[in-house]
């Protein structure tokens, strides 16, 4: 049972344009959501998030979305540029219960690779 | 410069024989995880600690180890009770227990059974 679903294995663009990498999830307790990017060989790191009770967070080039009632979440990166060429995972938060405490626990989708083009 | 440094990068192991993937940070983070991926597969969580001496499993625990003697290291032992170890394994850590606060990962081991 997936819980966090990147539909599109990959996605190709033209350098300048704009990418939209895009996510859905099942699970209504998510409340937190944020995007990693992954270079080969390297661990994936940290992008941008979001909480539940916003439906857009920008961050230069990068801007992310949330729908709540649809639970579909997306990465809009303008203009992209070749270097942006990556997997790029997104990630959803909610509180587990572990040993008697909780803890923010994530769940992670299968990854877009996204290949900008000069 | 602050990270987490994961070691080997490249690790085999024979039949019936347990490794241990190394996994240090020097952040002064308290949470510290272990995930896996598999191709086409997110990340999932092996096992998590939010403090030394503690640690709680995470959804595919069965096969793996793990300890958190010190703060900074936080060791998975792959046993020969994994019957599929072949995977890219991921150290992170986080300043706290929220998900509001990042995962820093580690560069990953790819452990392969020869």
């Amino acid at each position: 049972d997936q819980q966090v679903k990147q539909n599109s294995p990959s996605l190709s663009v033209q350098e300048g344009r704009i990418s939209i990498l895009n996510c859905d999830y099942t699970n209504s307790m998510f409340d937190y959501f944020l995007w990693y990017k992954k270079y080969p060989a390297e661990g994936p790191t940290f992008l941008i998030s979001i909480s539940s009770i916003k439906d857009k967070n920008e961050d230069g080039r990068f801007t992310v979305f949330l729908n709540k009632s649809a639970k579909h979440l997306s990465l809009h990166i303008v203009p992209s540029q070749p270097g942006d060429s990556a997997v790029y995972f997104c990630a959803a938060s909610e509180w587990a219960n572990a040993g008697g405490t909780s803890y923010g626990k994530l769940t992670f989708g299968q990854g877009t690779i996204l290949t900008v083009h000069p | 410069d602050g990270g987490i440094t994961q070691s080997p990068k490249y690790l085999f192991r024979k039949e019936g024989q347990n490794v241990t993937l190394s996994c240090e940070q020097n952040l002064n983070h308290d949470a510290m995880y272990w995930y896996r991926q598999d191709p086409g597969q997110g990340l999932r969580l092996i096992y998590y600690s939010q403090i030394v001496n503690d640690f709680q499993k995470g959804d595919i625990a069965e096969g793996y180890s793990v300890s958190r003697e010190k703060k900074e290291s936080f060791p998975l032992t792959v046993t020969s009770a994994q019957k599929n170890p072949t995977a890219f394994y991921l150290c992170a850590s986080s300043m706290g227990r929220s998900g509001t606060q990042p995962q820093h990962f580690g560069d990953g081991t790819r452990l392969s059974i020869l």
